[in-house]
């Protein structure tokens, strides 16, 4: 079974400073990785995704995540935060194999960016 | 272009009640997908539909029913509402059920809905 574990449920930066929110996964076979964000009280947003290739993915609003295939992460990360960055972030897996095609998501990390 | 919509927005139900919760895109997608997202845990699949004329099980089917209208319109019935069944609702498309599971998946606003 696909599963995805983000071991921070908030994570506090200071406007400017680069920041960092934490994705693992587990599958037994090769997975596609994404990162969604959800703003309060809208649906989720779709950031970036990693299929193949590069396993730097650069996506909207200036955010990029590094896949690292040996250490099973998806780490999201920005240079510089801005404020409005603050939002629910949601790492989600789909192993590339089988039938379902199901996104099996993390259970978020809050970040709020303090001005 | 709206994207996805549901509705409605917000519920209150009493349990033992009805009710159908809408999504319609706009973006000629195949898939549709209903998720109800609750506190700590993500967001679950509840039923999902490949391509108009199919739906399956995810992972939290019990409860509840869906109807794929057409290739735009999914919806989601609860039969007699329970108080385990409040939850946020989403409604996502997604352009092809493919054979990678590559497919961006767009979400609409949510509903809310409260059983006392």
């Amino acid at each position: 079974a696909q599963s995805v574990a983000q071991p921070e449920d908030q994570v506090n930066v200071a406007e400017g400073n680069p920041l960092t929110v934490k994705c693992t996964y587990s599958v037994s076979g090769n997975p596609y990785l994404f990162w969604y964000v959800q703003y309060p009280n809208r649906g989720l947003q779709f950031l970036l995704k990693y299929i193949t290739g590069d396993n730097l993915v650069k996506g909207s609003y200036g955010f990029e995540a590094e896949f690292n295939k040996s250490q099973t992460s998806f780490h999201l990360k920005k240079p510089s935060a801005l404020v409005s960055d603050s939002a629910l972030y949601f790492c989600a897996v789909v192993l590339s194999s089988g039938s379902a095609r199901q996104l099996t998501f993390g259970s978020g990390t809050q970040l709020t960016v303090l001005p | 272009n709206a994207g996805v919509t549901q509705t409605p927005k917000f519920q209150v139900l009493k349990t033992g009640q009805s009710m159908t919760l809408q999504c319609a895109q706009d973006m000629n997608h195949n898939s549709m997908y209903w998720y109800r997202q609750d506190p700590g845990m993500g967001l679950r699949l509840i039923y999902y539909s490949a391509s108009e004329g199919t739906t399956d099980k995810g992972e939290v089917p019990n409860g509840y029913n869906v109807s794929r209208l057409n290739k735009r319109e999914f919806s989601l019935r609860l039969e007699s509402a329970a108080p385990s069944q409040t939850s946020v609702y989403f409604c996502a498309s997604s352009a092809y059920w493919t054979s990678g599971g590559q497919e961006t998946q767009y979400f609409g606003p949510g509903t809310r809905l409260l059983v006392l």
